[in-house]
């Protein structure tokens, strides 16, 4: 039974330039949630999609966007990237949004803007 | 942002010990309390959660305390193995929804 898989594991990009990371789900699972690891920090929320639509968004600029497939498996846009955009980019799934149901977290994208 | 804070920063306990972590929280809205394990280059996991309608709770060497009065919940690592050295996230969250907060972090090591 696959987990969570990210792709890609690493990316160099520049500033200024544009960014697509790609998740699929837990088998079973229909919802997303995206976050963002900046090195030493905990993940920060980012938007979470159930049922093809985004549902929560953390504090994050519209320079981040998504997207949610009828699969279930998701995108995240990262748009003029920056310097700070550097982090690793988790991706988390569940059956439903509820809290009582446990998010299992991929490995993640390690991005790194020159 | 709510600040969600987690003590100690780093912690250093040899095998068998007890290993404690706090985590203190400003929102009273939240109303789930996960700790998160972390390994080096892997994604968090779920280690255990606890809701407020109960003070204690114990999955096998792992137990959540949580005292809502004090809007703290901790997390305690009874004989304390190698195979624990790892980074522990506190997640508080509400509102039903998995929008959680993450803490701060805490790096443990226990050493042979």
């Amino acid at each position: 039974d696959a987990g969570v898989t990210q792709s890609p594991t690493h990316l160099i990009k520049t500033r200024g330039q544009q960014v697509t990371l790609r998740c699929s789900p837990k088998s079973g699972h229909d919802t997303v949630s995206w976050y963002q690891q900046a090195l030493g920090q905990g993940p920060q929320f980012i938007f979470q999609y159930y049922e093809e639509e985004e549902r929560q968004r953390g504090n994050f600029p519209d320079r981040f966007s998504g997207h949610q497939f009828p699969n279930y498996s998701s995108e995240l846009n990262v748009n003029a990237l920056l310097l700070g955009d550097s982090a690793l980019y988790l991706c988390a799934s569940s059956l439903g949004q509820s809290l009582g149901q446990p998010q299992h977290f991929g490995d993640g994208t390690r991005l790194s803007i020159l | 942002q709510q600040q969600v804070k987690q003590s100690p920063q780093s912690l250093i306990v040899q095998k068998g010990g007890i290993s404690i972590i706090n985590c203190a929280y400003e929102n009273t809205a939240f109303d789930y309390f996960p700790w998160y394990q972390q390994f080096p280059g892997k994604g968090p996991a779920l280690l255990i959660a606890i809701r407020p309608d109960v003070s204690e709770k114990k999955e096998g060497r792992f137990t959540i305390s949580f005292n809502k009065s004090a809007k703290q919940f901790s997390l305690h690592i009874m004989d304390s193995q190698p195979g624990d050295s790892a980074t522990y996230f506190c997640a508080p969250g509400s509102g039903g929804y998995q929008k959680v907060t993450f803490g701060t972090g805490t790096k443990l090591q226990v050493i042979p």
